[in-house]
């Protein structure tokens, strides 16, 4: 069964930096490409994030293109995604999920991980 | 970026009505359009890919349907357990977007 495992999260200071963990198990990793998706209190979702399943190809939406990264280690099975100078609207719930194919082009979401919240607060 | 338009914001019916939502694209995504369902506090769930293909293992009584700019999202017989938020996604664009949702209620 296809599982993903979020971890990280938290409350941090606007300007300040966080990362979060996604480990996956139950699916072959490295063929699959990964996302970051967003969810802000009471709104509705927003895509952050793709990782190819190689690691060549990383997409990211307008909104935080240039401040966040996501990467992925696949000998750990693990997708992150480091977030820096953080600003109070990047508060949400921040879902892991898997891409149906590799991520060379990003399709859609057919495994998401539980969430976490990220809160950004002074 | 692509804009989805889903409509309407929010409804309520009754058991075993029909449920209709539409999902309205600024330009033509051709059939690059889902479906996903959220239950409040869970993570999304997909229901349809491709405009019309249904999920493994997700009931019959959900279809979708469309093309170019018109998708429609129908659950032919509301359940209970269908109470959720439904959101539409295109990847016509390698920026993914989503519809503002749908939140589905019982009467």
């Amino acid at each position: 069964q296809e599982q993903l495992v979020q971890s990280g999260g938290g409350v941090v200071q606007p300007g300040g930096s966080l990362r979060l963990s996604c480990a996956a198990s139950g699916f072959i990793f490295n063929i699959y490409g990964m996302h970051w998706v967003r969810q802000a209190p009471g709104k509705g979702l927003e895509w952050v994030a793709l990782i190819s399943y190689d690691d060549n190809y990383k997409y990211y939406g307008d909104s935080v293109k240039g401040r966040f990264t996501i990467s992925r280690d696949n000998s750990r099975n693990t997708v992150y995604l480091q977030m820096n100078s953080v600003r109070p609207e990047d508060t949400a719930v921040y879902f892991c999920a898997k891409d149906s194919d590799t991520g060379s082009y990003p399709r859609y979401f057919t495994s998401w991980g539980q969430g976490t919240l990220v809160t950004v607060s002074s | 970026d692509i804009q989805l338009t889903q409509s309407p914001s929010s409804l309520s019916a009754s058991v075993g009505d029909r449920v209709t939502i539409t999902c309205r694209a600024s330009q033509d995504i051709t059939r690059y359009l889902n479906w996903y369902q959220q239950k409040p506090g869970k993570a999304p769930k997909l229901l349809i890919h491709d405009a019309s293909h249904l999920e493994t293992g997700v009931p019959s009584r959900f279809s979708g349907s469309g093309s170019g700019t018109e998708f429609t999202f129908i659950i032919s017989a509301l359940q209970p357990e269908d109470t959720a938020t439904y959101y539409c996604q295109q990847y016509h664009d390698v920026v993914l977007t989503f519809g503002g949702g749908t939140r589905v209620e019982l009467k």
